[in-house]
């Protein structure tokens, strides 16, 4: 079971801001194992979107951006498009379950 | 550019072994930098690290399957492999493989990048 929670879905207009929350516990974030992000568009492999918290790998548009605070991780996408339609999923450590963990997953819809 | 391609029977009886293969392409399996790793995402648990392997066999696995995970790798033929033995229909969803980065402190690693992925359904 995933034991990071994330919204199941948010949205928003084209243009418009929206985060994505990632939150844990003191035995994966908040124990300050670092936080990545993957977008998977319908149908494809998870694709790398933020590493180590708050790092794009290149190609990644600067559209997107990551934070980390205390037990909890945000994704945010600023000028939303209709191509950032997909689901977002977290991932980090947990020592108490000595693996990695993800997300439960946020999906994104442009309206 | 690194590739990856999960292999393997699309599906497998009840309390059966599935074995599945990840082809590596592009780039060394014999790095010294990184681990491999597979994930599956099933209906009823989303995405799930099963366990990873470095180039010299040495392995980690997910403690909620390491009862019936096995994992080996052959350099020479540029190939990582899964071993899940007594599947049930919980075991049904996509296997994915992907390269593990981040260094050797594993606990900062991420997966990048991701093969495409293969169905696995256990039924009877």
């Amino acid at each position: 079971q995933s034991v990071l929670t994330q919204p199941p879905s948010v949205s928003g207009a084209p243009g418009q801001r929206v985060t994505i929350s990632c939150t844990g516990s003191s035995s994966s974030i908040g124990a300050g194992y670092d936080v990545h992000w993957y977008q998977q568009l319908p149908g494809t492999a998870p694709k790398l979107l933020i590493y180590t918290n708050s790092n794009r790998p290149s190609g990644v548009p600067d559209r997107f951006s990551g934070s980390k605070s205390g037990t909890s991780a945000s994704l945010a996408i600023t000028g939303l498009q209709a191509e950032d339609e997909a689901d977002y999923y977290c991932q980090s450590y947990d020592s108490s379950l000595s693996g990695y963990v993800f997300g439960t997953g946020t999906k994104v819809t442009v309206l | 550019q690194l590739q990856l391609q999960a292999s393997g029977p699309g599906l497998v009886k009840p309390s059966e072994t599935l074995l599945l293969t990840c082809s590596v392409s592009g780039d060394s399996i014999s790095s010294s930098s990184y681990y491999w790793g597979w994930i599956r995402q099933t209906p009823g648990k989303g995405l799930e690290w099963i366990g990873s392997i470095y180039y010299t066999g040495n392995t980690y696995y997910n403690p909620s399957l390491k009862s019936r995970v096995s994992m080996s790798i052959d350099t020479s033929m540029m190939q990582f492999s899964l071993q899940l033995t007594s599947v049930t229909a919980a075991d049904t969803g996509v296997y994915f493989c992907a390269r593990q980065v981040g260094g050797l402190l594993y606990f900062r690693n991420w997966f990048n990048p991701w093969g495409q992925g293969t169905l696995v359904t256990v039924s009877s």
